[in-house]
């Protein structure tokens, strides 16, 4: 009974491949973001969405791309990995200064 | 210079212990400062946020803000083996959806 889950958990892929990583919410917030979390460099934000309508570049949207399927739905696709794309994905919901992280993605591009 | 600093242990204290964990920040505009709790192989968890200078307590935690040093603090009283885990700031410049967080400082309090 999770507020914010994420699929899949973890992910080994080829480099040049195209993969999405989900997030889902129960919380009712409108807000979503993507942030990576890597050792040494800490969480840096993706995307992030207000509403479906509204999607938002954040610091390193570079080979990433997203799409808010619905309220409470809000995908992160790599069209084609490469490996420093390598790391700990997050997806987290609610408002700039109350954020609700989900479990993380760990994704290991090959 | 980047633009928060946190230093990042590890820190290791014995049950019991006060901890005092620090970041420091270049950019004044930020105004709004958290922090996060991360056990290992979890998501962060928002433990405190704060608007501006000032104090802030919930329970055995306190947060510090000194806008005029740019210097935050989050102490723990008593702390527990429970305590163990990375301990995460962020800190915002109103009306700004990008938080800026620190690398992390990793603590563990033995029993």
């Amino acid at each position: 009974d999770a507020d914010v889950t994420q699929t899949p958990r973890n992910r080994i892929t080829k480099t040049g491949k195209r993969i999405m990583l989900e997030c889902s919410q129960t919380k009712g917030h409108d807000r979503m973001y993507w942030y990576r979390q890597d050792p040494g460099l800490g969480l840096r934000l993706i995307y992030y969405s207000f509403d479906v309508k509204d999607i938002n570049k954040g610091e390193i949207s570079d080979g990433y791309s997203v799409s808010r399927q619905a309220q409470a739905k809000f995908s992160l696709s790599l069209e084609s990995a490469i490996p420093n794309q390598t790391a700990l994905y997050f997806c987290a919901v609610g408002q700039l200064y109350e954020q609700y992280f989900g479990p993380g993605t760990r994704l290991t591009v090959t | 210079q980047k633009e928060v600093e946190q230093d990042p242990g590890p820190l290791s204290v014995p049950e019991g212990a006060i901890v005092s964990l620090n970041c420091t920040y270049s950019n004044s505009a930020f105004q709004y400062f958290m922090w996060y709790r991360q056990y290992s192989r979890k998501g962060p968890e928002l433990l405190m946020y704060t608007y501006s200078s000032g104090n802030k307590e919930d329970g055995r935690f306190t947060a510090q803000v000194d806008k005029s040093s740019k210097y935050i603090s989050l102490f723990i009283r008593d702390s527990q083996p429970s305590d163990s885990a990375t301990y995460l700031c962020a800190m915002s410049e109103g009306g700004s959806e990008k938080l800026v967080f620190g690398k992390g400082t990793k603590l563990t309090v033995n029993p």
